[in-house]
């Protein structure tokens, strides 16, 4: 079985510009988590997406965005983008239903940021 | 809120020694609790989960109890190997469906041969 496949595996961006990252979750699972992993900071939630719906947000400004595509895969956007957004963005999958939550999340090898 | 304190790394071991890395958490009600993992270069792996009080979780010789009463999940392994060497992160998803993962600040591992 595939895992959590991310791409590109490295994006080099310089201030203002905009990056798009993407996500092709474990097949069957139908949620897909971002999260971001930068120097000093741990690792934060940014977005959860299901079935198509934005569900859940973390503490990131407006400029960080993304949407879930019918085939579950997802895209991240981040828009005029900050020195301090350099980092490791993780993207997770699971299979969720509605009776049956907090199931664990496996992660992809990540897209390393990198902002000029 | 929700959060998670393991303990401050690194941890430096030599082969065939014995290993706890401490894991507190807090949250209301019944967290599940994780423990991942982080190879130089690599995303997360999942190591082993508990999602409810005294569940144990194991895999690859690792074990973490989920204790209620303390409100902890330490993670051990009786002997480790050179390859044990990575980042380790508890971690918790709070009840209630929001369904993100709440991480502590991660401990490096690193065993000597």
């Amino acid at each position: 079985e595939a895992g959590v496949t991310q791409s590109p595996t490295h994006l080099i961006k310089t201030r203002g510009q905009q990056a798009t990252l993407r996500c092709s979750p474990i097949s069957g699972h139908t949620s897909v988590y971002w999260y971001q992993q930068a120097l000093g900071l741990g690792l934060q939630f940014l977005l959860w997406y299901d079935e198509g719906e934005e569900r859940n947000r973390g503490n990131f400004p407006p400029r960080f965005s993304g949407r879930q595509f019918p085939n579950y895969s997802s895209e991240l956007n981040v828009n005029a983008l900050e020195l301090e957004d350099s980092a490791l963005y993780l993207c997770a999958s699971s299979s969720l239903t509605a009776s049956y939550s907090n199931q664990p999340q496996h992660f992809g090898d990540g897209t390393r940021l990198s902002i000029l | 809120g929700n959060s998670v304190t393991q303990m401050e790394g690194p941890v430096t071991l030599s082969e065939e020694a014995f290993l706890t890395i401490n894991c507190t958490y807090t949250a209301t009600g019944y967290p599940s609790l994780f423990w991942y993992v982080q190879y130089p270069g690599e995303g997360l792996q999942l190591l082993l989960k508990a999602t409810k009080a005294d569940d144990k979780g194991s895999n690859k010789g690792f074990e973490a109890t989920y204790r209620k009463e303390t409100t902890s999940f330490h993670l051990e392994k009786g002997s480790v190997q050179v390859s044990d060497s990575a980042v380790y992160f508890c971690a918790l998803i709070p009840q209630g469906g929001s369904e993100k993962l709440v991480f502590g600040k991660g401990t490096k591992l690193t065993v000597n041969p």
